[in-house]
């Protein structure tokens, strides 16, 4: 059974808009989330990160926000740029390690010039 | 300053072979962790290593085994190969903190392992 989902395997984004992917997830012991990109033969990048006892958190273009009680995790890149383009995963883990991180399958994000 | 490197890029092997993958830390780090992803999904924890010690296991058959140096650097192994095995292989490094918290990880690029 999925702990992690990322439920848009795709989404297209015009340049210069704002981009929101998304992630639910199960299990309330959850307290560390993060996101990360992955280009094409590379390895996952991190993005940004969020602990529980925050509900968003901003690194220029990027925010993520966390609603504990939906359990939902969101993603935010105001303004798309074409090199955002590339496959974000989420992930997230409990106990206060960062050891066996859970992920989503991700979401492609394609950003149109 | 280098990132995580892993060795080979790519590899190709039959069932029943064993393969060993490697892996070098960023500079700083001294926890490894190994992921597989396979084709459409997101990686998935295999175990983790500090002081050359397993420290973390996922769900995974004892035919994935590891190993840690004092350099840090990491070994995965995986024995008796099945057509199921083939995905991209990745090893994250991280600094270990007070409380056996460990920082942010890091991924290298990744060994795709095929298996005919």
């Amino acid at each position: 059974d999925q702990q992690v989902k990322q439920n848009s395997p795709s989404l297209s984004v015009q340049e210069g808009r704002i981009s929101i992917l998304n992630c639910d997830y199960t299990n309330s012991m959850f307290d560390y989330f993060l996101w990360y990109k992955k280009y094409p033969a590379e390895g996952p990048t991190f993005l940004i990160s969020i602990s529980s006892i925050k509900d968003k958190n901003e690194d220029g273009r990027f925010t993520v926000f966390l609603n504990k009680s939906a359990k939902h995790l969101s993603l935010h890149i105001v303004p798309s740029q074409p090199g955002d383009s590339a496959v974000y995963f989420c992930a997230m883990n409990y106990g206060g390690s960062q050891g066996n991180l859970i992920f989503g399958k991700g979401t492609k994000l394609s950003v149109k010039p | 300053d280098a990132g995580v490197t892993q060795s080979p890029t790519h590899l190709i092997k039959t069932r029943g072979q064993q393969v060993t993958l490697r892996c070098s830390p960023k500079s700083g780090h001294d926890t490894v962790s190994w992921y597989q992803q396979a084709l459409g999904q997101g990686p998935q924890f295999i175990f983790q290593y500090y002081e050359e010690e397993e420290r973390q296991r996922g769900n995974f058959p004892d035919r994935f085994s590891g190993h840690q140096f004092p350099n840090y650097s990491s070994e995965l192994n995986v024995n008796a190969l099945l057509l199921g095995d083939s995905a991209l292989y990745l090893c994250a490094s991280s600094r270990r903190l007070a409380g056996d918290v460990t920082d942010t990880q890091y991924f290298g690029p990744g060994t795709r392992l095929t298996v005919l």
